[in-house]
């Protein structure tokens, strides 16, 4: 079974600075999805950015990007220019790409809070 | 633009009542899914769905059941209410294959007292 791990509960950044959120996932699989979810008070689940396991070029979404190490199973997500509403619970994850999976369900790590300041 | 509508969004329910969350998507996904998030954690699968008529086990479903009987509808079954199933319960739907992500209900917060 897989396991996706964000090992910072909290984290913290000033308006207008960057911020990076560390994921790390365990698999012995080789073709599968990674996902970052953004989720603000208001409960939603929000797709931030998505990574192809089969693509070596990071994800990139506006001020979004990822910083995706294979053969380390790390995917960190990088927020530029951080605003306020960026602030949220974010989670990572996985999701098998294998055909034998039929249910192509997500695995999701325990969530990182970020709190932007003013 | 409905995209994936669950409800009620709140409920409070007794120890040992039972009660229906339900979940309906009009983007005509074959995938169906319900999750469940405690406070400060991530989400955890109950059970889900490939098509109407399978479902099957996620990581937690004791205590829970489903039925899939139209590709629209999915909903989620509490036979006998307990403490540890107060928790923040949500639905979500995908495309079968591919980087497709999958979307989400608005999720319905559920007490059990």
């Amino acid at each position: 079974a897989q396991t996706v791990t964000q090992s910072q509960p909290e984290m913290s950044v000033q308006e207008a600075e960057t911020v990076t959120l560390s994921c790390t996932y365990d698999t012995s699989e080789s073709d599968y999805y990674l996902f970052w979810y953004k989720q603000p008070p208001s409960r939603q689940m929000i797709l931030v950015i998505r990574q192809e396991a089969y693509k070596q070029q990071n994800a990139t979404e506006n001020r979004f990007s990822v910083n995706f190490q294979k053969a380390a199973k790390s995917f960190s997500l990088k927020i530029s220019d951080s605003q306020l509403g960026d602030a949220a619970m974010y989670f990572c994850a996985y999701r098998s790409a294998e055909v034998i999976n039929a249910g192509n369900m997500l695995t999701f790590g325990g969530g990182t809070r970020l709190m932007v300041k003013p | 633009n409905a995209g994936v509508t669950q409800t009620p969004k709140f409920r409070i329910l007794k120890i040992g009542q039972s009660m229906t969350l339900q979940c309906a998507q009009d983007m005509n996904h074959n995938y169906m899914y319900w999750y469940r998030q405690d406070p400060g954690m991530g989400l955890k699968l109950i059970y889900y769905s490939v098509g109407a008529g399978i479902t099957d086990k996620g990581e937690v479903p004791n205590g829970y059941n489903v039925s899939r009987s139209t590709t629209e509808y999915f909903p989620l079954r509490l036979e006998l209410a307990a403490p540890s199933q107060t928790s923040v319960y949500f639905c979500a739907s995908s495309l079968t294959r591919g980087n497709q992500p999958q979307h989400f209900g608005d999720g319905t917060r559920l007490s059990i007292l």
